[in-house]
């Protein structure tokens, strides 16, 4: 089955400054990649995705990078807000039959004001 | 768009009875549900899949007779714990997804129901 990596598991940012997380997954099969941001005591958001079709995709401040080849996705957060701070997964799955999200071990993003 | 609900948002009971979650899609039809579990700082781990209208699929190590799932519409499936125990105590988690089209695989997530077994 699928395998998804996430780093690093903790990471504070100065706000205005920038923030990389990055996800590997092991299945060459899957072809879709959210993320999502978890707030405390409340279900994940989506916030950004990418399909394999692509090798980019960016949304205001957020952008995603995939790289097919290495098997590994990562999520680009700039010029960042206290509202940032969150804990963010990323996730895989394959359309091809199977639905299922596998979840990255998460990463607890803190903005320092 | 694409609202998912869960109810209730938080309940405490005693060792060894029952509860009931619902998980709702409000403004769209979802042809397949999910049900999560998220200890303490950790991440989702995914029980089981529902399919309106059939039986639920079950991830290895979770245990049907104790967690029964009912996706009895494409707006609806519930979750009931079983003779629940302190170590059932979690946060749960319904996604659900349109399954139509390019964005079959895209799921939205209701905001999560804190269970606390004494």
């Amino acid at each position: 089955g699928e395998n998804v990596e996430q780093h690093p598991s903790t990471l504070s940012v100065q706000e205005g400054d920038s923030a990389v997380i990055k996800c590997t997954y092991s299945d060459s099969a899957s072809n879709y990649f959210p993320w999502y941001k978890q707030e405390l005591g409340k279900g994940p958001q989506l916030i950004i995705d990418i399909r394999s079709n692509v090798g980019e995709k960016k949304d205001q401040r957020i952008a995603v990078t995939l790289n097919k080849t290495a098997k590994h996705f990562s999520l680009h957060i700039t010029e960042t807000q206290p509202e940032d701070s969150a804990v963010y997964f990323c996730a895989a799955s394959s359309s091809f039959g199977n639905e299922k999200l596998t979840f990255g071990t998460g990463t607890r993003l803190t903005i320092i004001p | 768009g694409a609202v998912v609900s869960q109810h209730p948002s938080r309940v405490i009971c005693k060792s060894g009875t029952s509860v009931k979650i619902e998980c709702r899609s409000l403004d769209f039809q979802a042809t397949t549900m999910f049900w999560y579990r998220q200890f303490p700082k950790q991440s989702l781990m995914l029980m089981a899949t529902s399919n309106e209208g059939s039986k639920a699929t079950y991830e290895q190590g979770v245990e049907k007779d104790k967690f029964l799932i009912n996706h009895a519409s494409l707006t609806l499936s519930t979750l009931t714990v079983t003779s629940a125990h302190p170590e059932d105590s979690s946060f749960y988690i319904c996604s659900a997804a349109r399954g139509a089209g390019g964005s079959r695989d895209e799921q939205f997530f209701g905001p999560g129901t804190r269970l606390t077994v004494l």
